[in-house]
């Protein structure tokens, strides 16, 4: 079945510490790849997105994700983690022939002061 | 550019009544809009898609009598929870996908539900 795994439940970082949220999705071929943040009580911001060419990828925020198709993942990563980072994050697929995102278990990140 | 709005942000209702919660692209056409359902603590699940003019289709699982939903024109879509219980108290979430942009969902912060 296609699934989309966050294996980390839970992170905390000290500020200032770089970060990296890993995600693996397993689909039988590439889907277009998502990462979007989630602030207590509010809706998902999109960090990023993949759908094909360069394998690492910048966001907003700072954020930046790398594709590895050998491993069916799309870590995503930043140097040095903020504050107003601690938030959910979800990693999400979408099968390049239907509409619906597929959704990981989320991670949150805590931050260390 | 590429805002989606959702009213109420909060409802109380009582058990047994119905609500309404309202998703707008604000700024462009969404031709299919998706609703969301997330427990505290949990991941986003898909409830059903909804193109504009058409009936929505709706995931396993889940009733469509219960959770009758509209999309009568490209900005608007609205999720009516029929009946409500407390067990359908959640964070309904909705996101519009932009009329040729067929890639990338836009979502909207999201309706506290509780139902007592």
């Amino acid at each position: 079945a296609q699934s989309v795994t966050q294996p980390d439940i839970h992170i905390t970082v000290s500020e200032g510490a770089s970060l990296e949220l890993r995600c693996n999705y397993s689909y039988g071929a590439t889907p277009y790849l998502f990462w979007y943040v989630q602030s207590p009580g509010q809706g998902l911001q999109l960090l990023l997105k993949y759908f094909s060419g360069d394998t690492l990828v910048q966001g907003i925020k700072g954020f930046e994700a790398e594709f590895k198709r050998s491993q069916s993942s799309f870590n995503l990563r930043k140097p040095s983690v903020h504050w107003s980072d601690a938030a959910e994050y979800f990693c999400a697929a979408r099968p390049s022939n239907t509409g619906k995102l597929i959704f990981g278990q989320g991670t949150t990140l805590q931050v260390k002061p | 550019g590429a805002v989606v709005s959702q009213h109420p942000s909060r409802v109380i209702c009582k058990s047994g009544t119905s609500v309404k919660i309202e998703c707008r692209s604000l700024d462009f056409q969404a031709t299919t809009m998706f609703w969301y359902r997330q427990f505290p603590k949990q991941s986003l699940m898909l409830m059903a898609t909804s193109n504009e003019g058409s009936k929505a289709t709706y995931e396993q699982g889940v009733e469509k009598d219960k959770f009758l939903i509209n999309h009568a024109s490209l900005t608007l879509s609205t999720l009516t929870v029929t009946s409500a219980h407390p067990e359908d108290s959640s964070f309904y979430i909705c996101s519009a996908r932009h009329q040729g942009a067929y890639y990338e969902q836009y979502f909207g912060p999201g309706t506290r539900l509780t139902v007592t």
